[in-house]
């Protein structure tokens, strides 16, 4: 079935830093990808999406590009905050149904 | 914009018991919620997909019977744990989109703990 695969492990990295948190997926067909983060106490809230092949989503100074062909969708950004300590989820839905596949997260942790 | 409300936040209970969980939509309607549990360190599980005035359609592998779920009215879906157990101590997550739309709002979750 289709499914998603995080990096493992915690990332801590110091203010300033750059950021990359690496997402492959595995499906039929042409889903769309999601990025999703979870602040603590707070829902998940959607970061950014791409729908399509060699699509750029952006937001908040995050970017990801859906790479069909490594079946990628990694996250970056160029200069954390320590603000943007959270958990973040890839997803993936096919048939714009919302029905949503996620991979398993990963906490950024980051220092001052 | 749109707002989905989890209750309780956190709930503790016996084993054997039962427990609701509500999934409300505060500022929309919402025909169709999605009922997701979270493990330690896991990733989120889609459990069902709850669908006003219809039966819930299940995941495969999850128990209809243990996690009763009812979409009563258009912003109103509710999980019920039946019998539980320790082994269902999770985090409980909803979610939700405006009818027609394909974004989702999800609720900040429901900690469930049984002894």
């Amino acid at each position: 079935g289709d499914s998603v695969t995080q990096m493992e492990g915690p990332v801590t990295l110091s203010e300033e830093a750059f950021l990359t948190i690496n997402c492959t997926y595995t499906a039929t067909g042409y889903p769309s990808l999601f990025w999703y983060v979870q602040y603590p106490g707070e829902g998940l809230q959607l970061l950014l999406k791409a729908t399509k092949a060699d699509d750029k989503g952006s937001n908040k100074g995050f970017e990801a590009t859906y790479r069909k062909e490594t079946t990628s969708f990694h996250l970056e950004k160029g200069s954390v905050q320590v603000s943007d300590s959270a958990v973040y989820f890839c997803a993936l839905t096919k048939y714009g149904n919302n029905r949503l596949a996620f991979g398993k997260g990963n906490q950024v942790v980051v220092i001052p | 914009g749109a707002v989905v409300s989890q209750h309780p936040s956190r709930v503790i209970c016996k084993s054997g018991t039962s427990v609701k969980i509500e999934c409300r939509s505060l500022d929309f309607q919402a025909t169709t919620m999605f009922w997701y549990r979270q493990f330690p360190k896991k990733s989120l599980m889609l459990m069902a997909t709850s669908n006003e005035g219809s039966k819930a359609t299940y995941e495969q592998g999850v128990e209809k019977d243990k996690f009763l779920i009812n979409h009563a009215s258009l912003t109103l879906s509710t999980l019920t744990v039946t019998s539980a157990h320790p082994e269902d101590s999770s985090f409980y997550i909803c979610s939700a989109s405006p009818t027609g739309a394909n974004v989702l709002t999800f609720g900040a979750g429901s900690r469930l703990t049984v002894l």
